[in-house]
């Protein structure tokens, strides 16, 4: 299987800052990675797939990059709805996988 | 609008055998993929596999295989999640999730179902 590292665990940001989430695959994936958000006692969203298309009805403030094995999730100005956790997850091969998480959290 | 509904939750015994459902709606079930992913509490998400209502084609994750059994009834468009002896660390929510007619992209997700396996 194909291990995804996310980074970090946790942040804590406020309202308005940039924040950056690095997900790490233990080998080559093209651009098949997906982010989702996921809120407390929600199912999770879909945020992003191909590494940077916007799913839609998601705010262009959320953007990703990457291909191969490094990827970068941002949220260019922080909202109160973005505190959650977010994860990474690779669509190149079965089984996917996800990344362990992220939590964003208010500073 | 798609959408896809979960059974209820659930409180069973160690040793118990369970099913649980999803229901697809707002698309032709025969032709999007339908997903399992767990969420043990506290925890991450976790694939378990994948089923393809048209011709029943199912994938299981090989921490999954052997351990639970996938399928759907194209007739009442519903797939399913089973067990034939619960233990105590299936205890989980567990989603039901599309990606639609191909890739694993998950672009829609039920409302998940609490599994609780405790004696």
């Amino acid at each position: 299987d194909i291990q995804m590292t996310q980074s970090p665990s946790s942040v804590s940001a406020s309202v308005g800052d940039r924040v950056t989430i690095t997900c790490r695959a233990s080998q080559g994936i093209s651009s098949w990675l997906a982010w989702y958000q996921q809120k407390p006692g929600k199912a999770p969203k879909l945020l992003i797939y191909a590494a940077s298309s916007l799913q839609s009805g998601v705010p262009s403030r959320f953007s990703g990059s990457g291909s191969g094995t490094d990827f970068t999730l941002t949220i260019s100005s922080l909202q109160p709805e973005d505190f959650a956790t977010y994860y990474c997850q690779q669509a190149n091969s079965f089984p996917p996988t996800f990344g362990q998480g992220t939590k964003l959290e208010i500073k | 609008e798609v959408q896809l509904v979960q059974s209820g939750a659930e409180v069973k015994k160690p040793g118990e055998s369970l099913k649980i459902s999803c229901k697809g709606s707002g698309y032709s079930f025969t032709s999007y993929w339908i997903g399992w992913v767990r969420q043990m509490p506290g925890k991450g998400l976790e694939w378990m596999g994948i089923i393809y209502p048209g011709d029943s084609d199912t994938r299981y994750s090989p921490s999954f295989q052997g351990q639970v059994t996938i399928s759907a009834d194209k007739s009442i468009s519903t797939a399913y999640l089973q067990w034939s002896s619960l233990k105590a660390s299936d205890t989980a929510m567990y989603y039901c999730a599309s990606p639609g007619t191909s890739g694993y992209d998950l672009d829609y997700w039920g409302q998940g179902t609490l599994v609780t396996v405790s004696s």
